[in-house]
Parts: structure tokens; sequence; C-alpha cells
């Protein structure tokens, strides 16, 4: 089946340091989400991208959707203490039909 | 305006017995979703419902789970004889239709655990 391939799994960084993960796919995927997940809590939507080459910010976050559609990478700039959790890239293979492929996951640790 | 309401969020069960999880949509939603999240992994598709129709059920196992999205009511996820590989984080989300940007919201999980 589809599989995403996120990296890095994890990361320690020291606050105020900015932070890059990525997702890579051997399937084209038509949109490519980012969420992020807090110990025992659901997912919670920070970007979506629905063109490839699109490029967009919310807040201290970018993402982008790779212009061959087989990858895209989250950005945060200048990490605070409440940016730590589980970082997850999602795609959707055929645009609206809502079934998401997950990443692995990037575990983010901040040291104050 | 509540979100997508998930219940129990957390459930133990014997190995063997039945396990029913229980989602209410957003307001206005007509789509819902079940995903299951094994400890350290990311979220797999399990199944995708309309009201009283389950539209792709490509995820699910093929015995002892079922989903349904009655007329009434809540979606419900069920398990039954459960096994100790049922253990996980079970997320159901919702959106209003299909659709280019018609954004997955996702509920806070029910966390099955089995002993």
């Amino acid at each position: 089946g589809q599989q995403l391939n996120q990296s890095p799994q994890s990361m320690f960084i020291q606050e105020g340091e900015d932070v890059s993960m990525n997702c890579t796919s051997s399937s084209i995927f038509n949109t490519w989400l980012w969420y992020k997940q807090d110990p025992g809590e659901g997912p919670v939507l920070l970007i979506a991208l629905y063109k490839a080459g699109e490029l967009t910010s919310n807040g201290r976050l970018t993402a982008q959707f790779g212009i061959t559609r087989k990858d895209s990478f989250l950005n945060i700039s200048a990490s605070i203490p409440s940016d730590v959790g589980i970082y997850f890239c999602a795609g959707q293979l055929i645009q609206g039909a809502q079934k998401l492929v997950f990443g692995q996951g990037t575990r983010l640790t901040i040291n104050p | 305006n509540a979100g997508v309401m998930q219940n129990p969020r957390h459930l133990v069960r014997r190995r063997g017995q039945e396990a029913r999880l229980r989602c209410s949509p957003m307001k206005g939603h007509s789509h819902v979703y079940w995903y299951r999240q094994l400890p350290e992994e990311g979220l797999k598709f399990m199944v995708y419902l309309q009201k009283e129709n389950i539209i792709d059920e490509s995820g699910m196992p093929k015995e002892r789970f079922s989903a349904e999205f009655p007329k009434e009511g809540p979606s419900i996820l069920r398990i039954q004889q459960v096994v100790r590989g049922d253990s996980a984080a079970y997320f159901c989300a919702s959106s209003p239709a299909t659709g280019r940007g018609n954004t997955i919201y996702f509920g806070e999980g029910s966390w099955l655990t089995v002993v």
C-alpha cells in the first residue's frame, strides 16, 4: 500500500531554534496535510496544501507541497516550548476522497 | 460549537470481550472516518462512512471489526472478541463533505486496552 516516509523520527533542539522536517513518498499525492498531536489527544490540522509548488504559512509554521507531488516539508521558526509534540504529515491520493495516508511522525523535544 | 466527540476516552476489555466506540461528528458534518493508531506509529485509515452507508472499508480487518453510522445517533466502531493486538488509540474524524478545502477534523480519540 501507499507509504509516507517522514524524517527525522525525532528531534532534540534548544528553544528559539528553527526546525525542519519532511515527508517523501513513492506515490503522487494531490493534497498534503500537516498535523500536530499532543499526548493523549487527537491530531490537530496545522497546514493544508492543495497545489504542487504551493508554499503556505501559518504563523511561525511554513510548509511546501513539492513540485513532483511526492514530497512536502514543514518548517517551524523560533521554536517555543508549546511546539513540543509529534508532527505528522498526511497525504490524500485523490483530491476530495478524504482517505489520508499518514507518515510515522516526528517527535519534537525542546530544551528550554 | 462542539468538535468531534468520542466516547469512551479510555476503555479496558478482557480478551474475548466486545468493545464499542462511539463518535458524534461535528454539527453539520455527514462524513465520518475511523483511524487506528498503534503506539509510536502514525494513524492508519480504517473506514469511511456517510449516513447509513459504508463508502470505503478498505482499511478494516476482515474479521471481528464492523462500523456503522445510522440515520440517527453516533457512528459506532465495534470490535468483537478483542485480542491484545487490538490495543490502540482509535480516532474518529468528520467532514462536511468531500472535496478540496473540506477539512477533516479529528476527535480526541478512544484508547482501548485489552488485558
